[in-house]
């Protein structure tokens, strides 16, 4: 079975502080997700990352970053945490080809205060 | 902007009857992914549906795409309590292989006696 790990399942920080969210696959997956899951919009499309060191922006970039340095890790970076990033996130990662469903995670759900 | 509609949000079912949940979709696209979601859990994988007219099975659940009519729907038959859960569509975006999805918001599902 496809694992997808995320480091913490709730985390609590003050606005300004630089936070880093990892995530880890152990199925060789090419391709990895990060979104945000808010009531009442689905989920968003953060930043992806479709191979070691590549990255695109999704659909909110702004106040995030990424990191992947390695093909199984893929770590979201907030550079100066605000109110308005509390949030639950979620990983993915699939394999490239057009029918592969992605893998998610169980979320990190972050508070900023 | 590819946009993608549930309906409904929320979905209150009896035990033993049936329903369906709609996804419409406002571009082109041939690729549909349905995840479940149980409460404070990570999105599982249902179906992958990859050409007009394609139809899956589960169980209780059955899930087809029209790519003309950009629709998809979600058929439960004789609804059990297990079946409680939220349930998004996601739609791919891109012709290539990278699987960037667009979820939409989710149809919250409670099944009662």
């Amino acid at each position: 079975d496809v694992k997808v790990t995320q480091s913490s399942r709730y985390l609590v920080k003050r606005t300004g502080e630089k936070v880093f969210l990892e995530c880890v696959q152990d199925m060789d997956h090419e391709n990895m997700f990060w979104y945000r899951q808010d009531p009442g919009l689905g989920l968003r499309l953060i930043y992806f990352s479709y191979d070691v060191k590549m990255k695109e922006k999704g659909d909110i970039p702004e106040g995030y970053s990424v990191s992947r340095e390695k093909k199984e890790r893929f770590s979201l970076i907030l550079e100066s945490a605000s109110t308005n990033q509390t949030s639950m996130y979620l990983c993915a990662s699939n394999l490239e080809g057009p029918n592969q469903p992605q893998h998610f995670g169980d979320g990190t759900r972050l508070s900023i205060l | 902007e590819l946009k993608v509609e549930q309906n409904p949000l929320f979905l209150s079912m009896q035990e033993g009857k049936n329903y369906t949940i709609y996804c419409n979709y406002s571009t082109t696209s041939d690729r549909l992914y349905w995840y479940r979601q149980d409460p404070g859990k990570s999105l599982e994988s249902l179906f992958v549906l990859l050409s007009n007219g394609a139809v899956k099975q589960e169980g209780r659940l059955m899930a087809s795409l029209d790519t003309k009519a950009r629709l998809s729907t979600l058929h439960i038959t004789a609804a059990v309590h297990d079946l409680s859960a939220t349930y998004f569509c996601a739609v791919d975006r891109t012709t290539d292989s990278w699987g960037k999805l667009q979820f939409g918001a989710g149809t919250q599902v409670v099944v009662t006696p």
